[in-house]
């Protein structure tokens, strides 16, 4: 698989439940980043996690990070309608300050 | 809060014309990169600025591409004559510093016919 990769690439849950996306990435990483974008619309930064940090959370958002693995997660607890929205991770390595994009999670959140 | 600020939203042009993406970065961001995403693909990284100078490029960003920061404020991309492939939203974004988050703009769909 590519740099950025996430899993599922499509997920359809009901309004009150609890979405988790996945990122998978293949070179060592100096910062993992998460975004979101609305149809036809910006990037919309959500969270940085740096590669000595393994959880962060910011309001309804956990993230997760396991260098070993080379891996992580996005957790939105309690989503609401206005999650629905594509879901990216993007990672820039040491030196190397370009971000490389995943494939994306298209998010459908049910009310 | 500050925005990263796109002109024009949406471009159509012919085939061998050229084209200027214009960004307004955030005032205090010292790094400015441009970004595009052909439809239904990856986001994908063109060229990243820094000290009026193109610090780094990717592939895609070959002899047709240019970047400048005619001024203070603005961030513009050309393309000098475009093909039916460079059909995308354009980003531009910016940071404070390197390794923090960016803010994007909220695109340029640029349609080549």
């Amino acid at each position: 698989s590519q740099q950025g990769e996430e899993d599922p690439q499509a997920l359809s849950i009901q309004e009150g439940e609890n979405a988790t996306m996945n990122c998978s990435y293949k070179t060592s990483i100096n910062n993992l980043q998460w975004y979101r974008q609305n149809s036809g619309r910006g990037l919309v930064h959500l969270i940085l996690i740096r590669s000595n940090e393994r959880e962060k959370h910011s309001g309804r958002l956990r993230v997760t990070l396991d260098t070993s693995k080379k891996s992580s997660s996005l957790l939105i607890t309690a989503s609401r309608a206005a999650d629905t929205a594509s879901y990216f991770c993007a990672t820039d390595g040491i030196g190397n300050e370009k971000l490389t994009f995943g494939t994306g999670t298209r998010l459908t959140i049910i009310p | 809060e500050p925005e990263v600020t796109q002109t024009p939203s949406h471009q159509v042009t012919q085939m061998g014309q050229e084209v200027i993406l214009r960004c307004v970065p955030i005032s205090n961001h010292l790094y400015f990169y441009w970004y595009r995403q052909i439809l239904g693909q990856k986001v994908e990284f063109l060229v990243s600025f820094y000290n009026n100078e193109i610090s780094e490029k990717s592939e895609i960003f070959d002899d047709q591409f240019s970047v400048e920061r005619p001024d203070g404020s603005n961030f513009t991309l050309k393309i000098r004559s475009t093909k039916l492939e460079d059909s995308a939203m354009y980003f531009c974004a910016s940071a404070r510093i390197q390794g923090s988050g960016y803010t994007f703009g909220s695109g340029t769909r640029l349609t080549v016919v």
